[in-house]
């Protein structure tokens, strides 16, 4: 069965700090990978997916990035954490399926910035 | 326009009840559409995915879509206090079929 990891679970970094969260994939080859923020009370905001290794889209520009160096691995990074990048970061995975991409997701890094 | 929209709530229905949520899309083509359950401090977890026009039943849920429309529901029958949480809808759009697009979502909660 497929599984998704990803950590650390719970993060406090200073303003101006560099982030990087890491998300793994098993059990699958060749997902796609997304990186969703959720803010405190609100809906799920996509920021970057990716269809293969070193293929990302991004949908929102801001002061992150991601990248996919490995099939199975998603990796976000930002330089400087600015206090808005605070909020609950998701990865997901889904199957290559065209038009049904039920997409599942990992536990989540809720992120403060301070 | 928002891609997909939802009723942010609270939406309050008696334990027992049927609650009925619901979402609109404005990819007109959009293929396929999810619903997730997140419970607060939790990630989503998919409840029911439909693809075609018309009703698809999974034990107390019910999807239904009418792309004529542009409009995916969610019922639930006999309402327990466990699903209380937020709900969200979520449109995988034609213009890119390896996006997923999702609602603010609508928090539900089942009084006893």
């Amino acid at each position: 069965s497929q599984t998704i990891h990803q950590w650390p679970a719970t993060l406090v970094q200073p303003v101006g700090s560099p982030l990087s969260l890491e998300c793994t994939v098993e059990g699958t080859s060749n997902p796609n990978l997304y990186w969703y923020r959720q803010a405190a009370g609100r809906g799920l905001q996509l920021l970057f997916y990716s269809v293969g290794i070193g293929q990302i889209s991004s949908e929102v520009p801001q002061n992150l990035s991601a990248s996919r160096p490995q099939d199975r691995q998603f990796i976000l990074s930002s330089k400087k954490l600015l206090l808005s990048d605070s909020g609950f970061y998701l990865c997901a995975w889904s199957v290559k399926t065209y038009g049904a991409e039920e997409a599942f997701f990992g536990q989540g890094t809720r992120l403060t910035v301070v | 326009q928002k891609e997909v929209e939802q009723n942010s709530g609270p939406l309050s229905v008696p334990e027992g009840a049927i609650a009925s949520l619901n979402c609109t899309y404005s990819d007109r083509v959009s293929q396929s559409f999810f619903w997730y359950r997140q419970y607060s401090g939790k990630s989503p977890e998919l409840i029911m995915s439909i693809y075609s026009n018309g009703d698809k039943e999974d034990g107390r849920f019910t999807a239904q879509l009418n792309k004529a429309s542009q409009y995916v529901s969610l019922l639930i029958r006999d309402s327990q206090p466990s699903d209380s949480a937020t709900y969200l809808c979520a449109v995988n759009p034609y213009s890119s079929a390896s996006k997923i697009i999702f609602g603010s979502g609508t928090r539900l909660s089942i009084r006893p």
